[in-house]
């Protein structure tokens, strides 16, 4: 079945610093790939995404690309800010029948200034 | 415009109850589907609607119900409460079922003891 391997955290910077976490995927077929946040007390919210290999999803400094040779859809960002902590959650869809997201375990990300 | 709304923002129950939840998509939105979050963890597929039909079904008990109704609001019951039920509850909503992802709203947070 789908899975998402996400990388571990707790993960800590100091702000300025660039980020990277890692995801790969299992999946049949060609998925579509997504990276939700989900800051303290809120729900999920959309950060990006990419439907197809070799896109690029970017939003707020924040890209991944597609990688189907290596599975992946590491996330990063050249300079991040106290703004940024929250849990991060890559995923995907694989079946278009319906909209069932397969979501990684989520790394959580603290920046300190 | 309004994101998704759920109902209750908290709710505490026992053992052997049985509880209702209530999801309110983006006016427009068709398809709502429901995941539960565990604490520490990604959310984990239940159900999906989408026109009113059942699209997806994740791997939970019989104890888990849903149904949408004519103006694309949904509800989630679940009957006979465990303790392990206890999670935050997550509704999406998307304007169709096409795996382009989803909007959430903020949860209803479900304690069981």
């Amino acid at each position: 079945g789908d899975s998402v391997t996400q990388m571990e955290g707790p993960v800590t910077l100091s702000e300025e610093a660039f980020l990277t976490i890692n995801c790969t995927y299992t999946a049949t077929g060609y998925p579509s790939l997504f990276w939700y946040v989900q800051y303290p007390g809120e729900g999920l919210q959309l950060l990006l995404k990419a439907t197809k290999a070799d896109d690029k999803g970017s939003n707020k400094g924040f890209e991944a690309t597609y990688r189907k040779e290596t599975t992946s859809f590491h996330l990063e960002k050249g300079s991040v800010q106290v703004s940024d902590s929250a849990v991060y959650f890559c995923a995907l869809i694989s079946n278009f029948g319906n909209e069932k997201l397969t979501f990684g375990t989520g790394t959580r990300l603290t920046i300190i200034p | 415009d309004a994101g998704v709304t759920q109902s209750p923002t908290h709710l505490i129950k026992t053992r052997g109850q049985q509880v209702t939840l209530r999801c309110s998509p983006i006016s427009g939105h068709k398809s709502v589907s429901w995941y539960q979050q565990v604490l520490g963890q990604g959310p984990q597929f239940i159900f999906q609607y989408y026109e009113k039909e059942e699209r997806g079904r994740g791997n939970f008990p019989d104890r888990f119900s849903a149904r949408q109704f004519p103006n694309y609001s949904s509800e989630l019951n679940v009957n006979a409460l465990l303790l392990g039920d206890s999670a935050l509850y997550l509704c999406a909503s998307s304007l169709v079922s096409m795996g382009q992802g989803q909007f959430f709203g903020p949860g209803t947070r479900l304690t069981v003891l």
